[in-house]
Formats: structure tokens, C-alpha cells, sequence
């Protein structure tokens, strides 16, 4: 059964930093990996659509990797900035499913002026 | 349209009141689906449509809740007798049919049953 992690589960940094968000898999049969922000109380913006065949994404400051054969992959934000500051969610869309996501529980992230 | 877009944003009713939640998906989406958030938690799958047909409605958390879709476009997610636990923000998503597409979330609706 397809599992997906997310740590940290919250992260405080001072802006202008650059920093790295985790999201693990627990198994490597996928057909992609999409990263979402959620504001509070708002709906799912999406980031980044990495195909299984990808090795990165990049979207302004935003990178994100994937390690199929790991399990892994990261968001990395560069030079943040207080309106980063938001919930970030990694899903998984596996092969034995041709529909349903997998969500990780998310990384709040917050970015202090 | 140019995003998903559901309506309506914030919705307040009185428990044992029926309410209906919309979603207009983005043109040419022949996949839509709804979850559910409550305060502080995940997200609760609720309901697939792939065009006009529901292949997967074990999401849907009791029978008050049903759904459809019409013209393989926009989807009414209706609640029937609502109860105070239903309150919840309801997302809606779509994507192209293929599997290799990613979602595109709509900003929500807002329940709150009073």
C-alpha cells in the first residue's frame, strides 16, 4: 500500500533563505508527483507536475526533484519570501490506480519577515 | 473556463437543511472530482466522475450525500439533512482523462452548518 510522508510537518525560517521540503513514497510505481500550496482555509494551488520519466521541475523559485527508485523527493524554494508562508502538500498518483492521489499530510511552512 | 471554479465560496445553513455545492470544472476535463476538508485535517476523497458516470463513490461518508454530473461538465455535490459534522470546506478538482495529468483544484466551498 502506497504510503507518502511529508517531513518536517512545520518549518519556521527567517525570509531571504532558501530551503528544502521532504516528501517520501513507499512504493516506486507511479505515473507522477504533484506539489500543492494551500493558504488557510483556501483551496490547492498547484506548483509542480514531475512525470515518473522527470528528474525536475522548475517554476521561478521553485525546483522540485524526483528519486523514483528512492522514494524521494524535494521542493526546493529559493529566497523566501513572507508570502510563501503556507501549507505544502506532495501527492503521488500510483500505477495501481487510475485515478486517486495519494496525499502526504503536508509541511506548513512559515517565513518570518 | 480558465480554472475550476466552484460556488458558492462560503456557505451557512441550519442543521437538517439540504444545501448544493457546484463545480464547473475546466473545459475539456473529462475527470472531476470532490473531497472534503475539515478543519485542521487532510484531505477526504469523496467522489470520482470520469465524464458523466461515478466509478467510485466509496468516499461519500453517508447516503445524505450524493452527487452527479452533467454534459461531462459541471458536478452538484448535494447534502441532504445537514448535520453539524458535515461542516467542512468541499474541493473539487479536475484533470484530463489520461493518467499522466495532474489535478487542478478549485478554491472551495466553505460549509457551515449551524
Amino acid at each position: 500500500k502506497q504510503e507518502v510522508t511529508q517531513i518536517p510537518a512545520a518549518l519556521s525560517v527567517p525570509e531571504g533563505e532558501n530551503l528544502v521540503l521532504n516528501c517520501s513514497f513507499t512504493d516506486s510505481a507511479i505515473y507522477n508527483l504533484q506539489w500543492f500550496r494551500q493558504d488557510p482555509g483556501k483551496g490547492l494551488t498547484s506548483l509542480l507536475l514531475i512525470q515518473s520519466s522527470q528528474r525536475e521541475q522548475t517554476s521561478g523559485r521553485l525546483n522540485a526533484s524526483l528519486d523514483k527508485s528512492s522514494g524521494r523527493s524535494t521542493l526546493y524554494i529559493a529566497a523566501s519570501q513572507p508570502g510563501d508562508s503556507a501549507t505544502y502538500l506532495c501527492a503521488v498518483r500510483p500505477r495501481d490506480s487510475n485515478y486517486q492521489l495519494i496525499w502526504g499530510a503536508g509541511t506548513k511552512l512559515i517565513i518570518k519577515p | 473556463g480558465a480554472g475550476v471554479s466552484q460556488s458558492p465560496s462560503n456557505k451557512v445553513t441550519e442543521k437538517g437543511k439540504d444545501v448544493e455545492l457546484r463545480c464547473d470544472p475546466i473545459s475539456g476535463h473529462t475527470a472531476l472530482y470532490w473531497y472534503r476538508q475539515s478543519l485542521g485535517q487532510g484531505l477526504e476523497f469523496l467522489i470520482y466522475f470520469q465524464g458523466n458516470s461515478a466509478p467510485d463513490k466509496s468516499g461519500l461518508p453517508s447516503d445524505r450525500f450524493s452527487a452527479e454530473r452533467t454534459g461531462g461538465s459541471v458536478s452538484t455535490l448535494t447534502i441532504q439533512r445537514t448535520q453539524q459534522e458535515d461542516s467542512a470546506v468541499y474541493l473539487c478538482a479536475s484533470s484530463l482523462g489520461g493518467q499522466g495529468y495532474g489535478y487542478t483544484f478549485g478554491s472551495g466551498t466553505r460549509l457551515t452548518v449551524v
